[in-house]
């Protein structure tokens, strides 16, 4: 089965700095989201982005954050100043097409934050 | 607006024996689709079964099936036949933009 594949699987930094995450959706897909999850916690949505833009957001995607398909490939999430409570596992996922298609989930990476 | 619940943090239930998860949403979509999706250790999300919401017939996927009742917006989840490597969290999610309970973490007990 296609994969999404994000890298790096771990990242540590320090507070203030700046982070991108990465991710390969799969090559036919149109739809791409980013979540977080804070260790014990549920899976909260970021944003999505389709047709090169974001279509939907959430209140946690503020101004620190933004998303980029620079290269019609890579998906990337970029957090400017980086707070100790952006900690999380961050998944990257996509779809093929819209509502109902399932969501392929990338396996994450663990941003720690000190 | 979207808000899922699941009421249930955790679960156990015996090797063999049947366990059903409860998760009850709100939202404003007039069609829409219900996911249930498994979170074992590892952390991958792995999607266990899918329903549409115009569809009155519950959908089934091996030992896995649902209760889906739309008036009520309910939607839980039942595993027949539990298995050990059915041990995970599950996470119920509603909507175009996968609004995700907050869980339940099931433990199959041999």
């Amino acid at each position: 089965e296609p994969e999404v594949t994000q890298t790096p699987s771990h990242q540590v930094t320090q507070m203030g700095q700046e982070v991108i995450l990465r991710c390969v959706p799969i090559s036919n897909h149109l739809y791409f989201y980013w979540y977080r999850q804070i260790l014990g916690q549920k899976v909260e949505f970021l944003v999505s982005f389709y047709n090169n833009e974001i279509s939907e957001k959430s209140e946690i995607f503020d101004d620190q954050f933004s998303v980029e398909r620079p290269d019609g490939s890579n998906f990337t999430l970029k957090i400017r100043s980086t707070k100790l409570e952006d900690s999380a596992m961050y998944f990257c996922a996509s779809r093929v097409q819209g509502a109902g298609e399932k969501l392929f989930f990338g396996s994450g990476t663990q941003l720690s934050v000190l | 607006a979207q808000t899922v619940t699941q009421s249930q943090p955790e679960m156990s239930v015996q090797e063999a024996e049947t366990v059903t998860l409860s998760c009850t949403y709100d939202t404003s979509e007039s069609n829409y689709y219900l996911f249930w999706y498994k979170q074992p250790p590892s952390r991958q999300m792995i999607l266990v079964i899918r329903q549409e919401a115009y569809k009155q017939q519950n959908a089934t996927e091996n030992r896995f099936s649902v209760n889906f009742q739309k008036a009520a917006k309910s939607f839980s989840l039942k595993i027949s036949d539990s298995q050990l490597g059915d041990t995970a969290m599950y996470f119920c999610a509603v909507g175009n933009q996968f609004y995700f309970g907050t869980g339940t973490s099931l433990t199959v007990i041999p």
